[in-house]
């Protein structure tokens, strides 16, 4: 099955601790995003990487952390910086080449206990 | 910055009537996505324009790449319950970073 994987489907976090939410894709593209979604809001871009080894800060980076070492593997950290870190978190591929579409994930809820 | 202004915000429809939203941007675009999303899920992509100009169709859905390249509309004819859900439009120049609406929510009353 091609598609990009998103896992858990729910994470649930404690005051002050780091979680990592895992996105996998196997459409052999080169950009890999990550958005955040509030409810009943639109998505806003928190971090991308066009090519393995390099990322960019999104418009809403603070409080998050991202790494890109290998092409298919955009795993998000958020961090402890992160004071209000419930949402929904959608991440998604493209190939870079500028006429390429854009296929998500089924997403990650992240609670706070 | 990048705007992206999708309207309308939500929409109430009888089941059978035909729906319109569009997408217009403060700059030009050469890629047009549309996308709808299910409560809970991931945005699941419909439509995809890559020239100005350009009209494409998906079954009841069609949507047209306005000949400015700033702006998009998305239709969608004889409309069934299933059709609820929320419509986002998204833009992207060359290798650079998608611009999302902030969504069309869509309810139809059967």
């Amino acid at each position: 099955d091609g598609g990009i994987t998103q896992s858990p489907k729910y994470l649930f976090r404690k005051e002050g601790q780091n979680v990592t939410l895992s996105c996998e894709q196997n459409l052999n593209h080169d950009a890999m995003y990550w958005y955040r979604q509030d409810p009943g809001q639109g998505l806003r871009l928190i971090y991308y990487s066009q090519i393995v080894n390099d990322f960019q800060k999104g418009d809403i980076a603070e409080g998050y952390s991202v790494s890109r070492e290998k092409k298919e593997s955009f795993p998000l950290t958020v961090t402890s910086a992160q004071k209000n870190p419930t949402a929904f978190y959608l991440c998604a591929s493209s190939g870079a080449r500028g006429q390429e579409t854009q296929y998500f994930g089924p997403g990650t809820r992240l609670l706070v206990l | 910055g990048q705007q992206l202004n999708q309207s309308p915000q939500s929409m109430f429809i009888q089941e059978g009537e035909d729906v319109s939203m569009n997408c217009t941007s403060s700059s030009i675009f050469n890629t047009w996505l549309w996308y709808k999303q299910d409560p809970g899920e991931g945005p699941v992509l419909l439509i995809a324009l890559y020239k100005a100009g350009e009209l494409t169709s998906n079954g009841r859905l069609t949507a047209q790449f306005g000949i400015t390249r700033k702006d998009s509309f998305l239709n969608i004819s004889a409309s069934i319950p299933s059709d609820v859900g929320i419509y986002f439009c998204a833009g992207r120049y060359n290798f650079n970073k998608f611009y999302f609406g902030s969504g069309t929510k869509l309810n139809v009353k059967p």
